[in-house]
């Protein structure tokens, strides 16, 4: 069975950083290219970024660039994403789901205050 | 960036009639390899998103044969053929054909009458 397992968010001052990380297990990891998605409180979905499946080749959202950084541990089996200058706008769930979208975690919340 | 509209943003919908759900793109979603990613996403209360239908008319392992999307170009449309109880929920479309970014729609939040 895919699963997929978001751990690391909490409460957070402006400025701050914290990191996500999504445990995969079920499937093949490095087969998958994967994306972690938001969702503030009350609102709709916003895609962040997305990791290929070498590891190294890295997209953002533009809302998010040079604030955030989106990495992969294949032998770990495991999704990460560092969160760096925070701001309260950055206040969401956050979900890593595995392309092309069809399994998601049960998302991590993380809140920024001013 | 592509933009998503939908509509309506909010459908009430009597049990077992049907609804439908537009989700019109900024340019056409047909890729120069010649698919179209066009995705269907519910989200039930409390719940993650779920994956419905992918390119645009293909449904998900597990989803009710009720639930079916169509369309092409700029232009898709999900239908529920009845509603039951357990479709509540907020459905979202997503572009996956000009990235970065993936880009959603609003959200239409579907309750029952």
């Amino acid at each position: 069975e895919v699963q997929l397992v978001e751990s690391g968010g909490g409460l957070v001052q402006t400025g701050g950083s914290l990191r996500l990380s999504c445990a995969a297990s079920g499937f093949t990891f490095s087969d998958y290219r994967l994306h972690w998605v938001r969702q503030a409180p009350g609102k709709g979905l916003e895609w962040v970024s997305v990791i290929e499946r070498d590891v190294t080749t890295t997209t953002y959202a533009d809302s998010v660039k040079g604030r955030f950084t989106i990495s992969r541990d294949n032998a770990k089996n495991t999704l990460y994403l560092q969160m760096n200058s925070l701001r309260v706008e950055d206040t969401a769930v956050y979900y890593c789901a595995r392309d092309p979208g069809d399994y998601w975690g049960q998302g991590t919340l993380v809140t920024v205050s001013s | 960036d592509v933009v998503m509209t939908q509509s309506p943003l909010s459908l009430p919908v009597t049990l077992g009639q049907p609804a439908s759900i537009s989700c019109r793109s900024s340019q056409s979603l047909v890729h120069s390899d010649g698919n179209t990613y066009l995705i269907w996403f519910q989200q039930r209360p409390g719940q993650s998103p779920r994956r419905l239908i992918y390119s645009v008319s293909y449904r998900d392992s597990g989803v009710p044969d009720r639930f079916s999307g169509s369309g092409s170009g700029t232009d898709f449309t999900l239908k529920i053929s009845r509603v039951e109880a357990e479709d509540v929920g907020v459905y979202y479309c997503l572009q996956g054909t000009h990235w970065p970014p993936y880009t959603f729609g609003q959200g239409t939040k579907l309750e029952i009458k």
